[in-house]
């Protein structure tokens, strides 16, 4: 596609639900990003993925927290047990891959556990 | 650590008026790069500019100009003559290690007609 792509745009979940957020990067690009953003508050860093793997994932905040990116495009950030919060807008990003490329987000995935 | 820090949470100005947006950033790495990003209130985030630790020429688009220091390690963002449009949210991004970014917290730009 054009753009990065998130699914769902929104999602209310129960607490202790799991939840799966779809990110499907611009074609060609090889590094994808996780981030979270709260309400007032600048992107965190979640994981990074550079083709398949995941090159530095130090900013998932705990284990409840999984992504992954099997055939090196398509990722899907997995969070177990939601908890309240967790409520945030979940960003994606990708970029071409080569060292200092500009990143280019998605219009992110409102998650809010009830 | 690789920090990004922007001490200004908010900032209102006047339609017209300069404003400076300020940011400055902690690393280790001799080679990095540095952006800034716009989220308006539709909330996705729009890329302005890149630089790398290599280039400290100042840059300007526009009514938008940037100007690199590695020596204060800040890289400003100065809006000339802003306008309504301009008001959002400015984020400070810095690129290391190949490829980790990391963001500041961002300064809420209101311009007031």
């Amino acid at each position: 596609g054009a753009g990065v792509s998130q699914t769902p745009s929104n999602k209310v979940t129960e607490k202790g639900k799991y939840v799966e957020l779809r990110c499907d990067p611009i074609s060609g690009h090889t590094a994808l990003y996780w981030y979270r953003q709260s309400l007032g508050q600048g992107p965190e860093f979640l994981i990074y993925f550079q083709g398949t793997g995941a090159a530095d994932d130090s900013g998932l905040p705990n284990d409840r927290f999984f992504a992954v990116r099997p055939e090196g495009s398509v990722s899907t950030l997995k969070i177990q047990r939601t908890e309240r919060g967790d409520s945030a807008v979940y960003l994606c990003a990708s970029s071409p891959g080569d060292s200092g490329n500009t990143i280019y987000f998605g219009e992110g995935s409102w998650l809010t556990v009830v | 650590a690789q920090k990004v820090t922007q001490a200004q949470t908010e900032i209102s100005v006047v339609e017209k008026e300069d404003v400076t947006l300020d940011c400055v950033y902690e690393t280790r790495d001799t080679t990095y790069y540095l952006f800034w990003y716009k989220q308006p209130p539709s909330g996705e985030l729009v890329f302005l500019i890149r630089r790398n630790s290599f280039d400290e020429q100042n840059e300007i688009s526009g009514r938008y100009s940037w100007n690199f220091q590695k020596s204060t390690s800040s890289f400003n963002f100065t809006i000339t003559a802003s306008q309504v449009v301009d008001s959002a949210v400015y984020f400070c991004a810095l690129s290391y290690n190949n490829n980790d970014m990391r963001f500041g917290a961002g300064t809420r730009l209101t311009v007031k007609p």
